[in-house]
């Protein structure tokens, strides 16, 4: 059965600190992998992976894919505390019609001031 | 303008009951999909219809129903509800069957007593 698997499930950080989130996968037929962040309400897209190698960056969010090794990381540098949110991985397989989604547990970001 | 809209935001109701949510999107996307977020902020996919056509129907009681009368709806329907349906429902829309992610509506806080 396709899998995605976070870690760490939580982390709590200072404001200005580094850290990185990790995601990997078991997915027959890999398609794409993506990262959201949930704050209170729906999950809104931060970036979209299809290449190994290839780093996104957006501000202070960068994520890069190894297909090798079946893994994506999100890094966020000097966090702050409006970053403190579950951060959630995604996996698309190729399936034709059956495009779903397959999300990861989720890890939870806090940044404490 | 919201692009996905989903109502009611919260639904606090009595088990037994039957109750519907709905969804719309503006985006003019050819997919819509009904998630559910569990306690532990675990999203799976429920039903996903193209073109008002049901493309994915995982593993759900036939107590949940979908209906999509237009590509721009797509509601849910739940009979008999149990306390175990209490969840965040999040529809979602995209565009290509979901290849290139997601929009996600708002949620809808399910709680059944």
């Amino acid at each position: 059965e396709d899998k995605v698997v976070q870690s760490p499930l939580s982390l709590v950080v200072h404001e200005g600190d580094t850290v990185t989130l990790n995601c990997s996968y078991e997915v027959t037929n890999f398609r794409s992998l993506l990262w959201y962040k949930q704050e209170k309400k729906a999950p809104t897209f931060l970036f979209m992976l299809t290449s190994s190698g290839i780093e996104k960056k957006s501000g202070r969010l960068s994520s890069i894919l190894d297909k090798k090794e079946l893994s994506s990381i999100l890094n966020i540098t000097a966090t702050q505390t409006g970053d403190s949110a579950i951060y959630l991985c995604a996996v698309v397989p190729y399936g034709g019609a059956t495009n779903k989604l397959i999300f990861g547990t989720g890890t939870l970001l806090a940044v404490q001031p | 303008d919201t692009a996905v809209s989903q109502t009611p935001k919260y639904l606090v109701t009595q088990m037994g009951n039957d109750k519907s949510i709905k969804c719309e999107q503006n985006l003019g996307h050819d997919t819509m999909y009904w998630y559910k977020q569990d306690s532990k902020k675990f999203l799976k996919i429920m039903f996903s219809y193209n073109n008002k056509e049901l493309i994915i129907n995982e593993t759900v009681p036939n107590r949940f129903s979908p209906k999509s009368p237009d590509k721009a709806h797509l509601n849910l329907h739940i009979n008999s509800l149990e306390l175990g349906d209490s969840a965040v429902y999040f529809c979602a829309s995209s565009q290509d069957q979901g290849a290139h992610g997601y929009t996600f509506g708002s949620g809808t806080r399910l709680t059944v007593v």
